[in-house]
């Protein structure tokens, strides 16, 4: 089973700054089968990204994913008011597993 | 538009039963591999389980396997998980989702599993 770290646990910023967070697999990720979703309090996770860098239909181009074989990066260019929410990796190259949660809350 | 609600969550004794179902409309069903996903209270998303298209793949997280089956009815538009040997690690809220990776979900049930 492919385990998926996230890091940091809990990140603490303010609207307009930068969001760097990241996703490391145990093993490689077959073709970049990386997706990255967001939660909010009380709804069902959104598919951000896909592919490791393909933006799902809907989601801001201030939203971008990279990374390859075994580390993978979300980065969100300037925090929306919107944005500050639990942010999950998952593979789904080899059946699926979950990062456990990156929380993105305001400083 | 894409539509995906499950039903039969409940509250449960461990070692009991529960059926889940998950009623899609707004695309074609039988064209996708659709997915249970979980959340424990207070927890992160943890896959269960998914089924291909035709229903001829199916795998599950070693967590719930021999215990949890899933199915699929194409002519009914419909997604199961019947759940045995329930255990007090199972209470969580149960999401069906659709595609590989999951672009849409329902808004989940809730089960209990406790004495």
């Amino acid at each position: 089973e492919i385990v998926l770290t996230q890091s940091p646990g809990t990140l603490s910023l303010s609207p307009g700054e930068r969001a760097t967070l990241s996703c490391r697999a145990s093993q490689s990720v077959s073709s970049s089968y990386l997706a990255w979703y967001q939660q909010k309090p009380g709804q069902a996770p959104r598919l951000l990204i896909y592919g490791a860098s393909s933006r799902a239909t809907g989601i801001p181009d201030r939203f971008s994913g990279s990374g390859s074989g075994t580390d993978f990066t979300l980065t969100i260019s300037r925090l929306e008011p919107e944005d500050f929410a639990v942010y999950y990796c998952q593979q789904y190259g080899s059946r699926y597993t979950f990062g456990q949660g990156t929380k993105l809350e305001i400083k | 538009q894409v539509q995906l609600v499950e039903s039969g969550g409940g509250l449960v004794k461990p070692g009991g039963s529960l059926r889940l179902s998950c009623a899609a409309s707004g695309f074609t069903f039988s064209d996708y591999y659709m997915s249970w996903i979980r959340q424990a209270p207070g927890k992160g998303l943890e896959w269960v389980s998914y089924i291909s298209s035709s229903g001829s793949t199916i795998y599950y997280a070693d967590s719930v396997k021999g215990r949890f089956t899933i199915s699929r009815d194409n002519a009914k538009n419909s997604l199961y998980l019947q759940m045995n040997s329930l255990r007090a690690e199972d209470t969580a809220v149960y999401y069906c989702a659709r595609d590989n990776p999951s672009r849409a979900w329902g808004q989940g049930t809730l089960v209990t599993v406790s004495s």
